[in-house]
């Protein structure tokens, strides 16, 4: 069954450093990754996602991620992070026809 | 973007009584929709894809007769908690796929629930 790791459980960071959030999965095939995001009090929102072409994918509030493909990873990055930018975020994993499977999730804090 | 609503947002109720939850697709129709369950400081566990007009499909572990799911109409799938307990309460969360391969979901805002 396939499996994704999220490293970071809670990440503190000040505003305008840089983030780097890590996901690997663990399926071999062809697949389809995912980054969502969960403000406080909010729903799950998709910030991006890499289907095929350019393993470097730029998302919504200036996210980016990079599919390496030889690592089964999926890094989910930001130049400069703002106090908004608190949040939980989740990275998830299909194939083919699998349902997604989510990560456990990496709380963000932002701090002035 | 699709929008998937959620009712109730909240609900509290008393152990042994039965809960619906529904999940709407509001401007696109939804062939396939899932149910999720979050624990707190947990990620999202799948319990169940269900498909309209076809019986749901439960994920290892999750009790097909404690929790029903119906998918009556493309914009329309419910869950219902049936005998809630206290280990039920937890944060519900439907998402639904427009194109029916499991690619992007669009999810709801979820619903808590309490059991006293």
């Amino acid at each position: 069954a396939q499996s994704v790791s999220q490293h970071n459980h809670h990440v503190i960071l000040s505003e305008a450093a840089s983030l780097e959030l890590g996901c690997n999965y663990s399926y071999g095939g062809t697949v389809n990754l995912f980054w969502y995001v969960q403000y406080p009090g909010q729903h799950l929102q998709l910030l991006l996602k890499y289907f095929s072409g350019d393993p470097l994918v730029k998302g919504i509030k200036g996210f980016e991620a990079e599919f390496i493909k030889s690592k089964f990873s999926f890094n989910l990055r930001k130049p400069s992070v703002q106090w908004s930018d608190t949040a939980e975020y989740f990275c998830a994993v299909s194939s083919g026809n699998t349902p997604l499977v989510f990560g456990k999730g990496t709380r963000l804090s932002v701090i002035a | 973007g699709a929008v998937v609503s959620q009712h109730p947002s909240r609900v509290i109720c008393k152990s042994g009584t039965s809960v619906k939850i529904e999940c709407r697709s509001l401007d696109f129709q939804a062939t396939t929709m899932f149910w999720y369950r979050q624990f707190p400081k947990k990620s999202l566990m799948l319990m169940a894809t269900s498909n309209e007009g076809s019986k749901a499909t439960y994920e290892q572990g999750v009790e097909k007769d404690k929790f029903l799911i119906n998918h009556a109409s493309l914009t329309l799938s419910t869950l219902t908690v049936t005998s809630a307990h206290p280990e039920d309460s937890s944060f519900y969360i439907c998402s639904a796929d427009a194109g029916g391969s499991y690619n992007e979901q669009f999810f709801g805002p979820g619903t808590r629930l309490t059991v006293l």
